[in-house]
């Protein structure tokens, strides 16, 4: 298992296009998450699905952002009409449990410019 | 809701030097406690936990105790290296539900030679 991947790394847009990003969790992995980190912040939670059920969402997710993952394995988190304030880096983590503790593991994440 | 505290950065140390980095937090119930770091050019990644009170987590050198009564989780190593150069963050994953995974906003160390 090569770990979590997404894609792409980076993704430069204009203001008002739509961009979708890809994420390939780790296989034995029912957990996903998506987190947003901006410049000097720490992650701040998106979204989670446990296999292929959309479990929560965070409320300050405007409607602009939806996430799927179908059939539980690989997960797409996609931007309508971006707006400069997107820009960011978009996390995905898979989890499992180990010794009773839910542990992130953590792709290299997609950088979203919008110009 | 759920939130983590942690001290403002960034914190440069000479090489062999003492760090702590500070981190505190608020959640209901029993939460599991993290430390993840970033080096540059790489993804987060787990770098110890402690899913009690009382439990020390440990590794690379660093440790960080559980701490109820102050809820508290500080992060600390005997002598930094320039390779721990890194952003630090402290987090924790609720004991109720899914277990979200909430963040502080990170810590930068710059360890010079």
């Amino acid at each position: 298992d090569t770990g979590v991947s997404q894609d792409p790394r980076h993704k430069i847009t204009k203001r008002g296009q739509n961009v979708t990003f890809r994420c390939d969790p780790i296989s034995e992995h029912n957990r996903l998450y998506w987190y947003r980190q901006t410049l000097g912040q720490g992650p701040e939670f998106l979204t989670y699905f446990q296999n292929e059920a959309q479990l929560e969402k965070s409320r300050l997710l405007s409607d602009r952002f939806s996430a799927e993952r179908p059939k539980g394995s690989f997960s797409t988190l996609e931007i309508q009409r971006t707006e400069q304030g997107d820009s960011a880096m978009y996390l995905c983590a898979s989890s499992a449990q180990v010794s009773g503790a839910n542990v992130l593991t953590f792709g290299a994440g997609s950088r979203l410019t919008v110009l | 809701g759920d939130s983590v505290t942690q001290m403002e950065g960034p914190v440069t140390l000479s090489e062999e030097a003492c760090l702590t980095i500070n981190c505190t937090y608020t959640a209901t119930g029993y939460p599991s406690l993290f430390w993840y770091v970033q080096y540059p050019g790489e993804g987060l990644q787990l770098l110890l936990k402690a899913t009690k009170a009382d439990d020390k987590g440990s590794n690379k050198g660093f440790e960080a105790t559980y701490r109820k009564e102050t809820t508290s989780f500080h992060l600390e190593k005997g002598s930094v290296q320039v390779s721990d150069s890194a952003v630090y963050f402290c987090a924790l994953s609720s004991s109720g539900g899914y277990q979200k995974v909430t963040f502080g906003t990170g810590t930068k160390l710059q360890v010079i030679p």
